[in-house]
């Protein structure tokens, strides 16, 4: 089965550095990848990670352990315009993903 | 490049009417994927082509739903008759095999069934 988790919403203050976590549970594992997805507009790519460790970008950077079957996103330096949904997929063995249920983040001035 | 491309952006319609959404993917892409996203579900696959071949179409709802690549660059979406609890947004996404941006979502399209 398939089962990925994130907290559901998260509020954090303009300039502020906000984490945001991921678990799954998956048959097959293949990367996985983060998407930004402002209200009323697509997913947009944000990061990917296949291997262990710390992917940087910017004021985005994301962390895998697939041992532990975690992962995080972390924004640094807050801006309003980060106030969005935030979801964690999973590519299988094949080209489909799965996706997390996403958190709604909250930038306050 | 023009990404994906999705048409209509919106459709109201009534219970009982066929609904068809398109897609148009980026040239080049040999995967297209058919997302529906609610509220209360999230993003939901609902099947996915490669090389305009259906692969799984485990997450299509019910025989009223249906979808065709008749071709590299468009795919239909068609619902019928359509009902209610179909109201979503439908998303189409390409991606090219083991591209590591993931997918290109189109715009999607705010399917509404009164």
């Amino acid at each position: 089965g398939q089962n990925i988790d994130q907290p559901t919403e998260m509020t954090a203050t303009e300039g502020a550095i906000v984490q945001i976590n991921c678990t799954y549970q998956t048959s097959g594992f293949n990367g996985l990848f983060w998407y930004q997805q402002h209200a009323g507009e697509a997913p947009t790519f944000l990061s990917y990670n296949v291997l262990d460790g710390l992917e940087e970008k910017g004021r985005f950077s994301s962390f895998l352990s697939r041992s532990k079957g975690y992962s995080y996103l972390l924004l640094k330096e807050l801006q309003m315009k980060d106030s969005a949904s935030y979801l964690c997929a999973v590519r299988g063995y094949g080209q489909n993903f799965v996706f997390g249920p996403g958190t709604r983040l909250s930038v306050l001035p | 490049d023009a990404g994906v491309i999705q048409s209509p952006r919106h459709e109201v319609t009534e219970m009982g009417q066929e609904v068809t959404l398109r897609c148009k993917p980026i040239s080049g892409h040999n995967s297209l994927f058919w997302y529906r996203q609610t509220m209360m579900r999230g993003l939901e696959l609902l099947i996915y082509f490669n090389n305009n071949v259906p692969i799984d179409d485990s997450g299509m709802p019910e025989d009223r739903f249906s979808a065709k690549m008749p071709n590299a660059s468009f795919s239909t979406l068609k619902i019928q008759p359509s009902e209610p609890r179909d109201s979503a947004v439908y998303f189409c996404a390409s991606s090219s095999q083991g591209q590591a941006s993931g997918y290109t979502f189109g715009s999607g399209t705010r399917l509404t069934v009164v």
